[in-house]
């Protein structure tokens, strides 16, 4: 069955800070990816996504993704964090072919930033 | 305004008691969904509908049952036989003129007293 792993479960960072957040999966075929963000109190909505083409995506708020094949991998990069970019962020696989969209979330990464 | 509504934002629940979770789309997606969020665990697919009067199974179905009877619709029922009921529910949705992306309602917490 497809996984998806999510190493850091807990990051904190002060304002400014980079960040970069992991996100592995199992799945050796054609896989969309996609990283979704829960802001306290708010609805899970989507960050990002990719489907094809330049395996480098930009997202709202400044967020990008960068999909390497060969390692599995879909991380989530932001250059300068914010307070409001407090949240928890999940990355979700689709694989192709499968089922609908039927997606497989990671287990979440929780970010704190501190002033 | 378009969008994905899930109602009540809280639910209790009694022991041996079955309760219904709503789930209610504008957006005209064909696709609905189910997961179920507990802390440290991520999201887990109950049950899905790729179109109205069909649903399959997802990962954690046990205990729970759902009906498609309209496209706008549809309703998560928590029956007695799940024993660990206490949890974020979320609703979602896609089609494929959306690239297949699920948007999700704002989820119902499921209390068990």
């Amino acid at each position: 069955a497809q996984s998806v792993s999510q190493h850091n479960h807990h990051v904190i960072l002060s304002e400014a800070a980079s960040l970069e957040l992991g996100c592995n999966y199992s799945y050796g075929g054609t896989v969309n990816l996609f990283w979704y963000v829960q802001y306290p109190g708010q609805h899970l909505q989507l960050l990002l996504k990719y489907f094809s083409g330049d395996p480098l995506v930009k997202g709202i708020k400044g967020f990008e993704a960068e999909f390497i094949k060969s390692k599995f991998s879909f991380n989530l990069r932001k250059p300068s964090v914010q307070w409001s970019d407090t949240a928890e962020y999940f990355c979700a696989v689709k694989s192709i072919p499968g089922t609908a969209s039927k997606l497989t979330f990671g287990t979440g990464t929780r970010l704190q930033v501190t002033l | 305004d378009g969008g994905i509504t899930q109602s009540p934002k809280y639910l209790f629940r009694k022991e041996g008691q079955n309760v219904t979770l709503s789930c209610e789309q504008n957006l005209n997606h064909d696709a609905m969904y189910w997961y179920r969020q507990d802390p440290g665990q991520g999201l887990r697919l109950i049950y899905y509908s790729q179109i109205v009067n069909d649903f399959q199974k997802g990962d954690i179905a046990e205990g729970y049952s759902v009906s498609r009877e309209k496209k706008e619709s549809f309703p998560l029922t928590v029956t007695s036989a799940q024993k660990n009921p206490t949890a974020f529910y979320l609703c979602a949705s896609s089609s494929r003129r959306a690239g297949e992306t699920q948007y999700f309602g704002p989820g119902t917490r499921l209390l068990v007293l």
